[in-house]
């Protein structure tokens, strides 16, 4: 079946120790996204890649880094995670723009110690 | 702030009565997407929205795009266990690409 796979799904990491987050897909869609999602909120738009054009959300910090090297994969890049970067963290993709349907992969929760 | 607001935050019903969450843009949007968290799992696509005023239904839900492109409703009716989580729009703005605050549902058998 085609889908969306994030590896890891649980994710330690220490105060200020980079941890990187993936995601991959079979589905062979244009764009890919990250989405960071705190208890009982919103998931919240950090970034996306359409091919290979990335876009940021105007308010995502400078924490947060993304590299897609092919269509498959995707990463999510925390340099220095700080007790509040503690979130779920959705991977999803969509055939085209943002006026299509996302597909979302389970998530990484990550825990900052 | 929030640009993306749905009411209410909370909704508990008995299972069979219907259930309505509005969602609320501040600018207008140029399409309006659903999706559907179960508990302890990942958004779900329904459907999306386009034209001003666009309906469109899927069994017991019923989806509506208000006619200035900047707020949207959700109504199932008659409500069933399986119909329990949170819902979500979602909305391009043009500029950034939001999701609502979400409503959760509770579905009390």
């Amino acid at each position: 079946d085609a889908m969306v796979i994030q590896n890891p799904r649980y994710q330690v990491t220490q105060f200020g120790k980079p941890v990187t987050l993936s995601c991959s897909q079979t589905l062979n869609h244009n764009v890919m996204y990250w989405y960071q999602q705190k208890s009982s909120q919103a998931p919240k738009l950090l970034f996306h890649y359409y091919d290979k054009d990335f876009n940021n959300e105007a308010d995502t910090p400078d924490n947060f880094q993304s590299r897609r090297p092919n269509t498959s994969f995707c990463f999510l890049d925390i340099r220095s995670p700080g007790l509040g970067d503690a979130a779920m963290y959705l991977c999803a993709t969509s055939r085209a723009g943002r006026a299509y349907e996302q597909y979302f992969g389970p998530g990484t929760r990550l825990t900052v110690t | 702030g929030q640009q993306v607001m749905q009411i209410p935050q909370y909704q508990h019903v008995q299972e069979g009565e219907d259930f309505t969450t509005y969602c609320n843009s501040s600018t207008t949007l140029s399409n309006i997407q659903w999706y559907k968290q179960r508990p302890g799992g990942h958004p779900v696509f329904l459907i999306q929205l386009v034209k001003s005023g666009e309906v469109k239904k899927q069994k017991r839900l019923t989806f509506q795009f208000g006619e200035a492109k900047k707020n949207s409703s959700l109504h199932i009716t008659a409500t069933q266990t399986t119909d329990v989580g949170t819902y979500f729009c979602a909305g391009d703005t043009g500029n950034q690409f939001y999701f609502g605050t979400g409503t959760s549902l509770t579905v009390i058998p």
